[in-house]
């Protein structure tokens, strides 16, 4: 099955500045890549995803990258600002609503 | 995006009894409904796949006379833990997809799971 790797498992970051997260991933039958942001004690909310026909998203102070022929991809987010502190987990799946495999989360913390 | 109630969002059992968590869809009808569950500081880890009208896919190491799962109607799938232990503590928490593949899940609000 699917397995995901998840790195740092904690980023403390000054307010400002960028932090990056990087997952890898072992089945190449996966072709979908969402990224998830966790406060304690609630949902996942999804806050980007990329598909493997895609190579780079971005969405305002967040973005995406996959490599695909190396099985990884990352998050940047720039400009961070408190807010942006929780857990963030990636996950793999073979599509959009399909069976998620999760990373194992990083804790962000954004030092004002 | 797709509303999903979950329903308790917390609930305190005591050792040896049973507890059921229902999952639902509000505003659109889910053919499928995943299970994850969450130890405390640790990633979510699916339990099971149900799709309606038919039996759950457990993943490995989940035991399904134990954690039951039925998926009877578009809009509801509830998980049973029977004769619930402390190890089965845990955050329990449900996604639900509309239709075919490609089409994002929503996940429920999750439920905080406490056997004491």
């Amino acid at each position: 099955g699917e397995n995901v790797e998840q790195h740092p498992s904690t980023l403390s970051v000054q307010e400002g500045d960028s932090a990056v997260i990087k997952c890898t991933y072992s089945d190449s039958a996966s072709n979908y890549f969402p990224w998830y942001k966790q406060e304690l004690g609630k949902r996942p909310q999804l806050i980007i995803d990329i598909r493997s026909n895609v190579g780079e998203k971005k969405d305002q102070r967040i973005a995406v990258t996959l490599n695909k022929t190396a099985k990884h991809f990352s998050l940047h987010i720039t400009e961070t600002q408190p807010e942006d502190s929780a857990v963030y987990f990636c996950a793999a799946s073979m599509a959009a609503g399909n069976k998620l495999t999760f990373g194992g989360g990083t804790r962000v913390l954004v030092k004002p | 995006g797709a509303v999903v109630s979950q329903h308790p969002s917390r609930v305190i059992c005591k050792s040896g009894t049973s507890v059921k968590i229902e999952c639902r869809s509000l505003d659109f009808q889910a053919t499928t409904m995943f299970w994850y569950r969450q130890f405390p500081k640790q990633s979510l880890m699916l339990m099971a796949t149900s799709n309606e009208g038919s039996k759950a896919t457990y993943e490995q190491g989940v035991e399904k006379d134990k954690f039951l799962i039925n998926h009877a109607s578009l809009t509801l799938s509830t998980l049973t833990v029977t004769s619930a232990h402390p190890e089965d503590s845990s955050f329990y928490i449900c996604s639900a997809r509309a239709g075919r593949m490609n089409t994002e899940a929503f996940f429920g609000q999750g439920t905080r799971l406490t056997v004491v």
